[in-house]
């Protein structure tokens, strides 16, 4: 009830596409949603993050949108960049819990 | 920059020895968390620490454990060292820890190989 599934595991895109991960989790409790940012030999960065009080937020180019019946939330990247590239992991986290990552999704996008 | 600093950067070290990992949260921050992420693996929690008191465990082993000091700086301490701690060891820091739901700013994190 705890995990947070995330897909897909890699991700190639052009350069100009949108990129898209989902996440699922099982335990409705859970009350924050970021997502993290992750390059190679660095520590996760706080890309944008949603409370489930609202269906869809927007920094940019990164949308999440978040549909609690179905227990989904997912990060979309627009108009992808090679700078993009980086490995993203959604978590969850319940209030005055830790957070829950997922196993993380490793984005290439292509020249 | 997340404000966060650990040290070292890099470390290497041989089976059976012990390791201390250091991390200075932002400032201001009450809580530090520990995770550690192995190849191609996700960030595993391993432990809480909120204003020098432990708060949360999560997959710690044994053969760790960790303090936060009046400073709020924490010091995560490795032992008896096998081959599979290989890992990268990232701190966090948050301003609460348990009255809600912070965001949690990442350190750069320390390589800890075990030959």
């Amino acid at each position: 009830q705890q995990q947070v599934k995330q897909s897909p595991q890699s991700l190639i895109v052009q350069k100009g596409g949108i990129s898209i991960i989902n996440c699922a989790y099982e335990n409705t409790a859970f009350d924050y949603f970021p997502w993290y940012q992750q390059f190679p030999g660095k520590g996760p960065a706080l890309l944008i993050a949603i409370r489930p009080d609202v269906s869809e937020k927007k920094e940019g180019r990164f949308t999440i949108s978040f549909n609690k019946s179905a227990k989904q939330f997912s990060l979309h990247i627009m108009d992808s960049q090679p700078g993009d590239s980086a490995t993203y992991f959604c978590a969850a986290a319940l209030y005055g819990q830790n957070f829950v990552f997922g196993p993380g999704t490793r984005l290439s996008v292509l020249p | 920059d997340s404000g966060v600093t650990q040290t070292p950067k890099h470390l290497i070290t041989a089976t059976g020895q012990r390791v201390t990992l250091r991390c200075s949260p932002r400032s201001g921050d009450l809580s530090v968390y520990w995770y550690q992420q192995s190849l191609d693996q996700g960030l595993q929690f391993l432990i809480q620490y909120y204003n020098g008191e432990e708060r949360a465990k999560g997959n710690i082993l044994e053969r760790f454990s960790a303090q936060q000091f009046p400073d709020l700086h924490s010091e995560l301490n490795l032992s008896s060292l096998e081959l599979g701690d290989s890992a990268l060891y990232f701190c966090a820091s948050s301003i609460r820890g348990g009255e809600g739901t912070d965001t949690q700013y990442f350190g750069p994190g320390t390589r800890l190989t075990v030959l």
